[in-house]
This record gives C-alpha cells, structure tokens and sequence, in this order.
C-alpha cells in the first residue's frame, strides 16, 4: 500500500482566488489522480497527473481551471482558480502502481468557496 | 460515457440484518473495485476483482464480478454499526488505470 498526504487538509477561500493543493506519496508510483467529490456525492476524475508532462483531462475539466503540475513520482499539486461557490467540494488525490489492480487515496481536501 | 450505477442509493438496517448493494453498468471493465469512505476520510479500498464471475470473501463482506465484467455485488451478512458508510464502487477502464466511480450506497446500520 501506499501513504498519501494532502496539503491543506481544508480551506475557506473567497471567490475569484486561487488554491493550490499539495499530494505527497510516501513511494514512488506510476500513475497519480485527481478526483472532485462534491457533497454528498460520488467521485468524478479531473485529470491523470503525468510526470514531467501536461495532465491529462477528462471531459469537462480543463487546464485554465485545473492546472496540475507533477515534478516527480512522489509528488503532485493541484490548482483551482478564480474560484466560484461551486468549486466547494473535498478535492483527493489517489495513486495506483503499475501491475497493481489497487488504486489509494489521500485524505482530501475539504474546499469551501464563499 | 461509462456509467456506474449502485443501488440502492441509501440503505438503513438493523444490526445483524444482511444486505447487497449493486453496481451496474453497460461497459465492460478490466478489474473493479469497492470503497469504503467515512465522513472526512479519503475512500478506503476493501477488495479489487479481475475476474469474471470471481467472489472473494472478506470477513462478513462478499463480492462478486459479473461474468461479463460488466456488474458487481457487494453482500454483507449480519451487517453491525461499525459497517455504516458509504460505498463505492469504481471500474477500471480496459487498456488503462482509470476508474469510473459508482454513483455511490450510503448505509447506516443502527444498533
């Protein structure tokens, strides 16, 4: 398995800021996610973080909104920007390694846009 | 657009009640997975099934792989308030390490 860390752990933001949220793997992996988990409901993906490349984005995200960086296979940050009250959601990171059917998750990011 | 349907959507039981929650899709998945998430905590992983038609047992928790990697159930016997959460199921889509998640079973089990 793997320990994954998120920084902050929440946050209050006002609208039109920007937030930059911080995932640290205790190992190093080959594939890193970001998911979206807006209240009280399921996940939805943002994007593939890839090493030393741009993200991968699923439809409806986009890198304006949500630019990724990954500088290595331990770590990934994730950026929301000119937030809206509807960017409020926990934000998660997850990890899975090559060969692995196991997928592991941060704690989140528990945003709050007023 | 992959989809992953769970139901039923919220489950509220008796202690030692059985129950099963279903994840149903019209796309074949490479492997699945259930979670587990508290309020406040990450989704934990419980068990990843590849094969079609595979069951796996952890403790009072069963899971089963459709033969078609299409669906899964997830049966818990004598279900106990230390099982209350929500649970997700999550698809991997075939060639890749993506994962669609379910829509997501809140269950409380009362004592």
């Amino acid at each position: 398995s793997a320990v994954i860390s998120q920084k902050p752990s929440r946050d209050i933001c006002q609208r039109g800021t920007s937030l930059t949220i911080q995932c640290q793997v205790d190992s190093q992996v080959t594939m890193m996610f970001w998911y979206r988990q807006q209240p009280g409901q399921s996940l939805t993906l943002i994007a593939t973080a890839n090493q030393g490349s741009e993200a991968t984005y699923e439809s409806g995200f986009v890198i304006d909104k949500f630019p990724i960086s990954r500088p290595n296979l331990t770590f990934s940050t994730l950026t929301v920007s000119n937030m809206s009250p509807e960017d409020s959601s926990i934000y998660l990171c997850s990890v899975v390694t090559a060969g692995a059917h196991e997928q592991y998750f941060g704690p989140g990011t528990r945003l709050t846009v007023t | 657009t992959q989809l992953l349907e769970q139901s039923p959507q919220f489950l509220s039981i008796q202690e030692g009640e059985n129950l099963t929650v279903y994840c149903n899709s019209s796309s074949v998945f490479s492997s699945l997975q259930w979670y587990r998430q508290e309020p406040g905590e990450g989704p934990v992983l419980l068990v990843t099934v590849v094969t079609g038609g595979e069951v796996k047992k952890l403790k009072r928790l069963t899971f089963q792989f459709g033969d078609a990697r299409k669906d899964s159930s997830l049966h818990i016997t004598a279900a106990q308030p230390g099982d209350t959460g929500l649970y997700l199921c999550a698809g991997a889509t075939p060639g890749t390490y993506k994962y669609i998640f379910g829509t997501g079973t809140r269950l409380k089990v009362l004592a």
